[in-house]
């Protein structure tokens, strides 16, 4: 594709339920990175995958958060028992994972309501 | 762990005036990008800084990096309002070019 995408866009969701954010990365990026930015904050790193593996899980906030990578692909950020604090828009970013200029690029979102 | 400090957190200017945010990081960093976020949009690549007391141009951006590598800046000159938005630096570190860890941004508004 010609880009990142992820879906949903929006979720809305309600406090104790399960959801899970999905992200296509470019076409060949083998480095894929998912973010959390709460209002008006910053980027929050979550985990980060090379290939099919994620060397850095440092940043999952809870044993409530998870996350996959198949194919060298499309990944799933799942957060089980929702809660409102998991409000936020979840950022999906992928590289090419080689060399030393590596630019992410990003989607455009999906911003999770827990209600 | 990295950590990395951007100020001001907030500026305001006039249409044509000069801004400049400033990145510290905690360790020395082996390189530096920096992120452009429009309201309501997400992050676009700007540019990466790789070497010591580099300096970079984009038309009325300059950017550079510290000699020592733990520090960063981005200088726009004569603003315009579509220079606004949230301007993020973000470093790595530790043998790794691939994880990035992200100031918390200067949001940039600017008054016609």
């Amino acid at each position: 594709g010609a880009g990142v995408s992820q879906s949903p866009s929006n979720k809305v969701t309600e406090k104790g339920k399960d959801v899970e954010l999905r992200c296509d990365p470019i076409s060949g990026h083998t480095a894929l990175y998912w973010y959390r930015q709460r209002l008006g904050q910053g980027l929050e790193f979550l985990i980060y995958f090379q290939g099919n593996s994620a060397p850095d899980k440092s940043g999952l906030p809870s044993d409530r958060f998870s996350a996959e990578r198949t194919g060298e692909s499309v990944s799933t950020l799942t957060i089980q028992r929702t809660q409102q604090e998991d409000s936020a828009v979840y950022l999906c970013a992928s590289s090419t994972g080689q060399g030393i200029y590596n630019e992410q690029f990003f989607g455009p979102g999906t911003r999770l309501t827990v209600l | 762990g990295q950590q990395v400090m951007q100020i001001p957190q907030y500026q305001h200017v006039q249409e044509g005036e000069d801004f400049t945010t400033y990145c510290n990081s905690s360790t020395t960093l082996s390189n530096i990008q920096w992120y452009k976020q429009r309201p309501g949009g997400h992050p676009v690549f700007l540019i990466q800084l790789v070497k010591s007391g580099e300096v970079k141009k984009q038309k009325r951006l300059t950017f550079q990096f510290g000699e020592a590598k733990k520090n960063s800046s981005l200088h726009i000159t004569a603003t315009q309002t579509t220079d606004v938005g949230t301007y993020f630096c973000a470093g790595s570190s530790g043998g790794s070019n691939y994880k990035l860890t992200f100031g918390k941004g200067t949001l940039l508004t600017v008054n016609p």
